[in-house]
């Protein structure tokens, strides 16, 4: 199983500044085949399910405000938040689909400063 | 758009079947991997499995021998059976469309309101 960690588990950000997550892989999602790599990011705000904000590790979804943006390649990556806005504030979680079983990180709790 | 709404009873006894039930409204079945994930509360995300919509179905190792994904695509629904159930199972049931990339797996794009199922005698 590819083991997925987040750092930190928990992140306090004043508003206005950047905010920073980073999800490590135990084995690289990055295909030699497309060169893409197999990694999605999620935000998930209390009592709602997790909406989709990145795919393919740097592919922002349609209507996701471009202050998010991800990065990275192989075993590590990044979700950054340019400008923490009040309603950031959720839990993120990395997953990659490279490899079954498909595997998330264990959460980044960010909340205001 | 595209919607996901589980159903199912919210209370289930140890060692009897948890079954839930996903309706679809607004999408294709097909060239879809529609899974199921489960959130303990105040935990992380856990992938239950998949089926296609030619029926293939994966299953997560650790439930493997629990789990059953089925589909019935003339109702635009699919439907999970995890057998012998135990507090541990106790989760917020979440069901999820995935998108496909070519021959391989992309993102969970849509996910339902989720399913607070209790384990309790």
């Amino acid at each position: 199983d590819i083991v997925m960690t987040q750092s930190p588990d928990s992140l306090a950000v004043s508003l206005g500044e950047r905010a920073t997550i980073n999800c490590k892989s135990s084995h690289s999602v990055l295909s030699s085949s497309n060169n893409k790599n197999y990694l999605a990011w999620y935000q998930q705000k209390p009592g709602q399910p997790p909406k989709l904000l990145v795919s393919w590790a740097s592919t922002r979804e349609s209507g996701v405000p471009d202050r998010f943006s991800g990065s990275g390649s192989g075993t590590d990556f990044t979700l950054t938040i340019s400008s923490l806005q009040a309603e950031d504030v959720a839990v993120y979680y990395c997953q990659q689909y490279s490899s079954l079983p498909l595997t998330f990180g264990q959460g980044t709790k960010l909340e205001i400063k | 758009q595209v919607q996901l709404q589980e159903s199912g009873p919210g209370l289930v006894r140890p060692s009897e079947t948890l079954s839930l039930t996903c309706i679809v409204s607004g999408s294709s079945i097909d060239n879809y991997f529609w899974t199921w994930i489960r959130q303990p509360p105040g935990k992380g995300l856990e992938w239950i499995g998949y089926i296609y919509s030619s029926g293939t179905t994966v299953y997560s190792p650790s439930l493997r021998s629990r789990v059953t994904i089925s589909i019935d695509m003339s109702k635009s629904q699919f439907s999970l059976q995890l057998t012998s159930v135990a507090a541990t199972d106790t989760a917020v049931y979440y069901c999820v469309r995935q998108r496909r990339y070519n021959w391989n797996y992309d993102s969970f794009d849509h996910w339902g309101q989720g399913t607070l199922v209790t384990v309790s005698s």
